[in-house]
């Protein structure tokens, strides 16, 4: 079963834009991952976030986590059209060796 | 660093036969692989998780005798649909994890299976 709920569905921005994602899980992780899959593609790693961190940054990129509200965000700052993909969240629960269970995915369209 | 490559990249089977997807970590040994599907427009769902020299374990609800995981080698896993039908038509992708760096998968590019 999915552990991640995504939030929005989908979303367009114009390029240049902020991009925010959200991701809400259920039970206790050990991290939580962001996936980004290019359509009919596999998926590139961006960022992991350990349940003890609550902000991390790589470059446009930025996560955080608040465990309390088993949620996290991906913000994506100063878009470009090549962001264009399906952002997902992915989450290694306690105990759960290294399973990665998937949230929903959210669909960013930037437009030029 | 860290390339996985599946083969092939799409297939289109008779409904009855049976395909075979492999999985191969290019630069790196890969003691976990796992094996996921997705349908379109839709979040990946776990098959199962591949262990070297080991039998795969199966999520709940995937049917063990119809999608066949080997994993014969560090490098190598590869995933049998048997006796494939319509519904079987998905997209298939893997992932592997660096023998001592677990929490990170490194996927592979996917492969389309239609099954007529």
């Amino acid at each position: 079963s999915q552990q991640g709920e995504e939030d929005p569905q989908a979303l367009s921005i114009q390029e240049g834009e902020n991009a925010t994602m959200n991701c809400s899980y259920k039970t206790s992780i050990n991290n939580l991952q962001w996936y980004r899959q290019n359509s009919g593609r596999g998926l590139v790693h961006l960022i992991l976030i350990r349940s003890n961190e609550r902000e991390k940054h790589s470059g446009r990129l930025r996560v955080t986590l608040d465990t309390s509200k088993k949620s996290s965000s991906l913000l994506i700052t100063a878009s470009r059209a090549a962001d264009t993909a399906s952002y997902f969240c992915a989450t290694i629960l306690t105990g759960g060796g290294n399973k990665l269970t998937f949230g929903t995915g959210t669909q960013l369209k930037v437009e030029l | 660093g860290a390339v996985v490559s599946q083969h092939p990249s799409w297939v289109i089977c008779k409904s009855g036969t049976s395909v075979k997807i492999e999985c191969r970590s290019l630069d790196f040994q890969a003691t976990t692989m796992f094996w996921y599907r997705q349908f379109p427009k839709q979040s990946l769902m776990l098959m199962a998780t591949s262990n070297e020299g080991s039998k795969a374990t199966y999520e709940q609800g995937v049917e063990k005798d119809k999608f066949l995981i080997n994993h014969a080698s560090l490098t190598l896993s590869t995933l049998t649909v048997t006796s494939a039908h319509p519904e079987d038509s998905s997209f298939y992708i893997c992932s592997a994890s660096i023998a001592g760096s677990q929490e990170t998968q490194y996927f592979g590019p996917g492969t389309r299976l239609l099954v007529l």
